[in-house]
């Protein structure tokens, strides 16, 4: 168990309609990252949180957004769902923000119908 | 953006043997971290280093930090069948000195182990 919980661990929806994944940190990491995991793409960063302040944006969709709030958990939102955004998404945490092991957590399996 | 070649994509080996893989790119990488991978789980982190040169075990694991700073292998000693599972090289390239948190992975090598 790395520590890492997310919710909801599976998720079915439309195209076009709106989720939000949500990460809880392991106790005391400070910085939270998300990430898309895809067969054809493998796992690629999406973007990186520190203490409730974006820190590093890789990939992300205009149409997906993240937050940390203050209690550290932080939330993933994917709009305008297409085919597509059907993947594995997964949330990471560090205690800080440069150069840290991140820990896993077990992912939100998100399909697009 | 930073690429890491993972190699090999697959492997199919024997119970007791020894298993040897690889990562490298061409660009600099200050840390590198080496994650396996379940069906149905996320990566779990088996090893990290921060030295060029550096060698570091966990049990059967142990893997190294290319003294260019562009490449690391993880070796697995004496295979069982719970080593199954995809194994991820991952590294913070260095952009300044302040790559943050862009963790860039390698494809995966696919290990399949029969008793």
């Amino acid at each position: 168990d790395s520590g890492v919980t997310q919710t909801p661990k599976h998720l079915i929806t439309a195209t076009g309609q709106r989720v939000t994944l949500r990460c809880s940190p392991r106790s005391g990491d400070l910085s939270v990252y998300w990430y898309q995991q895809s067969l054809d793409q493998g796992l690629q960063f999406l973007i990186q949180y520190y203490n409730g302040e974006e820190r590093a944006k890789g990939n992300i969709l205009e149409r997906f957004s993240a937050q940390q709030f203050p209690d550290l958990h932080s939330e993933l939102n994917l709009s305008s769902l297409e085919l597509g955004d059907s993947a594995l998404y997964f949330c990471a945490s560090s205690p800080g923000q440069l150069n840290q092991p991140q820990h896993f957590g077990d992912g939100t399996r998100l399909s697009i119908l | 953006g930073q690429q890491l070649n993972q190699s090999p994509q697959s492997m199919f080996i024997q119970e007791g043997e020894d298993v040897s893989m690889n990562c490298t790119s061409s660009s600099i990488f200050n840390t590198w971290l080496w994650y396996k991978q379940e069906p149905g789980e996320g990566p779990v982190l088996l090893i990290a280093l921060y030295k060029a040169g550096e060698l570091t075990s966990n049990g059967r694991l142990t893997a190294q930090f290319g003294i260019t700073r562009k490449d690391s292998f993880l070796n697995i000693s004496a295979s069982i069948p719970s080593d199954v599972g995809i194994y991820f090289c991952a590294g913070y390239p260095n952009a300044g000195g302040t790559s943050y948190g862009k963790l860039t992975f390698g494809q995966g090598t696919i290990l399949t182990v029969h008793p």
